[in-house]
């Protein structure tokens, strides 16, 4: 059973405009979520992370918003740039597992200049 | 920022042949490491969790005999396939938290 989800495996946006890449979970015992961006080839790298106690964190052109009702959160990218093009894995790490950290299938984001 | 250095980047051999991969912690210690594996178009899932000094932990459905992990010291971890068979194909990941967990550049293993 997959406990971290993201339901569009690719996603193409013009440069400049916004990209959101989505991100369900079903496990209610997780309480900080990560965004990471892996290039072909290489490991993913970190990019934005979320506390439960959040709902929304910033930085520089990354946004990332948690809605804990609806086990749902969300990664904004404005502008999206073609160097941004890579897949993104969603992640999320249970309470009592501060290392364990379970992530998603990831989205496939392309950039179009 | 912390660093994670994996070697080698992509290694090819034959099925039956044993395969060790290094991950190093290059600018701090960590005495956890964990080793990841994903399949194409894939998640990357958590295969064991390398404790320094002690055993590894692994996951359900993970072969201890098959993946062998050796954490000897507080900077470098190895994972190796023994026995390789073409299924072991895959890309292995592994990480080591310092402020986040960093990522190693991974692994391209092809059995043939």
């Amino acid at each position: 059973d997959q406990q971290v989800k993201q339901n569009s495996p690719s996603l193409s946006v013009q440069e400049g405009r916004i990209s959101i890449l989505n991100c369900d979970y079903t496990n209610s015992m997780f309480d900080y979520f990560l965004w990471y961006k892996k290039y072909p080839a290489e490991g993913p790298t970190f990019l934005i992370s979320i506390s439960s106690i959040k709902d929304k964190n910033e930085d520089g052109r990354f946004t990332v918003f948690l809605n804990k009702s609806a086990k749902h959160l969300s990664l904004h990218i404005v502008p999206s740039q073609p160097g941004d093009s890579a897949v993104y894995f969603c992640a999320a790490r249970r309470r009592t597992s501060y290392d364990k950290v379970i992530f998603g299938p990831g989205t496939s984001l392309s950039v179009i200049p | 920022g912390a660093v994670v250095s994996q070697h080698p980047s992509w290694v090819i051999c034959k099925s039956g042949t044993s395969v060790k991969i290094e991950c190093r912690s290059l600018d701090f210690q960590a005495t956890t490491m964990f080793w990841y594996r994903q399949f194409p178009k894939q998640s990357l899932m958590l295969m064991a969790t390398s404790n320094e000094g002690s055993k590894a932990t692994y996951e359900q459905g993970v072969e201890k005999d098959k993946f062998l992990i050796n954490h000897a010291s507080l900077t470098l971890s190895t994972l190796t396939v023994t026995s390789a068979h073409p299924e072991d194909s895959s890309f292995y990941i592994c990480s080591a938290r310092d402020l986040v967990l960093t990522f190693g550049n991974g692994t391209r293993l092809t059995v043939t």
